[in-house]
């Protein structure tokens, strides 16, 4: 079984500060992790994904993540928020069954103040 | 660079009506899926398609629902009497054996409003 906490539900900062939210997975086999983010109305799309090797993963938009296996986080970050950084962020863990289904976090919102 | 895509967009359905929701995945992709996501909340799974047959179901995934794979393009996701619940928005996804095994290609979406 595997599942995915996700540390607060709404994150503010201001244009150009730290972004930090954060992940915690839970899985009976290696983890595949990955980060989503979601516009208001639109679909998913995958900002960086770890599945073996560097634990350090950069992605789209300046944003990364680090897998640390013993504190199970895989917690996203960001120098520098822009203001059109503003969205719903997914934490997500896939197995690596045949099935290899993915299980999200109950998703983050991130506010960016001028 | 091959995508996911999803038809229609929205669909509006009376309460009680059939629904086909359709997916084109990308053209090599072996493992299909489908996932809900209810106004405000999570992304819930509820099903994967393997080899023209179900290899994972969610609990949500219950007998009004099935899936299809038609024609070897398509992979359709039928709710035979929707209920008000059901209004959501179901994304379609699929992934390869290729470089990147586990990650999945989501589409953008259908908004399914039961009325």
């Amino acid at each position: 079984a595997q599942s995915v906490t996700q540390l607060g539900s709404h994150v503010s900062v201001s244009e150009g500060a730290l972004v930090l939210l954060r992940c915690n997975y839970s899985s009976s086999v290696p983890p595949y992790l990955f980060w989503y983010v979601q516009y208001p109305n639109q679909g998913l799309q995958l900002l960086l994904k770890y599945t073996t090797g560097a634990t350090l993963v950069k992605g789209i938009n300046g944003f990364e993540a680090e897998f640390k296996k013993s504190e199970t986080s895989f917690h996203l970050t960001k120098p520098s928020a822009h203001m059109s950084d503003a969205a719903e962020y997914f934490c997500a863990v896939s197995d690596n069954t045949n099935a290899g289904k993915s299980t999200f976090g109950d998703g983050t919102t991130l506010t960016v103040k001028p | 660079e091959p995508e996911v895509t999803q038809t229609p967009s929205h669909q509006v359905t009376q309460m009680g009506q059939e629904v086909i929701l359709r997916c084109v995945p990308i053209s090599n992709h072996l493992y299909f899926y489908w996932y809900r996501q209810i106004l405000g909340q999570k992304v819930e799974f509820l099903v994967s398609f393997y080899n023209n047959e179900i290899s994972e179901k969610s609990e949500i995934f219950d007998d009004q629902f099935s899936v299809e794979r038609p024609d070897g393009s398509n992979f359709t996701l039928k709710i035979r009497s929707t209920k008000l619940e059901d209004s959501a928005m179901y994304f379609c996804a699929s992934r390869s054996q290729g470089l990147s095994p586990y990650e999945q290609y989501f589409g953008p979406g259908t908004r399914l409003t039961v009325t």
